[in-house]
């Protein structure tokens, strides 16, 4: 079965750090771009960044440049979203997503900034 | 406000027709494919439809797309309540090299 489940998502205090992680099965990762999109509470989607199979490529929302890194670990099969320098603007449940047209999605992972 | 509009809202009888806009620019809708998503209350999206007219293995053909210019409509026949849901379209902007999502549609079923 192909299958996204992203982690570590939860509760961080303004000006903080977190890390996503997004392990997928069922697929050949390392053939597919992969995307992070983020949904704010009650608000629609946004879409976050992605990365090219090998990560060669890599491309951001304005709004978190600067401050995310996407990469991923095609050895480990998993994608990632480092977030730094946090802001109440960027809770919400952030998905990952395969390829550019996101046609796989996991389920979510939620992360709040709050102090 | 996105980049992409959509109709915040639609509705429509059970086995009636509707369809859901979404207006761009040449940047993105004019030069690149359109996807469309569906939410169901508390679940994650799930892609309907992508290279603008083509349907996932399991999406009935209920479901079409279609994009002319610097828009994409979404259509959905025989209406079920089933389908009462958030509706998203997306696409790449090639000028700002980051993908985009309209607002959103929310489907009543009357």
């Amino acid at each position: 079965e192909v299958q996204l489940v992203e982690s570590g998502g939860g509760l961080v205090q303004p000006g903080g750090s977190l890390r996503l992680s997004c392990a997928a099965s069922g697929f050949t990762f390392s053939s597919h771009w992969m995307t992070w999109v983020r949904q704010a509470p009650g608000k629609g989607l946004e879409w976050v960044a992605n990365i090219k199979q090998d990560g060669s490529e890599k491309y951001y929302v304005d709004s978190v440049k600067g401050r995310f890194t996407i990469s991923r670990d095609n050895a480990k099969n998993s994608l990632y979203l480092q977030m730094n320098s946090l802001g109440a603007e960027d809770t919400a449940v952030y998905y990952c997503a395969r390829d550019q047209y996101c046609d796989i999605w996991g389920q979510g992972t939620m992360v709040t900034v709050s102090s | 406000q996105s980049v992409l509009t959509q109709p915040p809202s639609v509705s429509a009888a059970p086995g009636q027709k509707v369809t859901i806009s979404c207006s761009g620019s040449s940047s993105n809708i004019g030069n690149n494919y359109v996807s469309w998503y569906q939410q169901l209350p508390g679940t994650a999206p799930k892609l309907l439809m992508y290279e603008n007219n083509k349907r996932p293995s399991g999406i009935p053909d209920r479901f079409s797309g279609s994009k002319s210019g610097t828009s994409a409509t979404l259509g959905i026949t025989g209406l079920q309540t089933g389908d009462e849901a958030d509706y998203y379209c997306g696409t790449w902007d090639s000028s700002l090299s980051a993908g985009l999502f309209g607002g959103g549609t929310k489907l009543t079923v009357l």
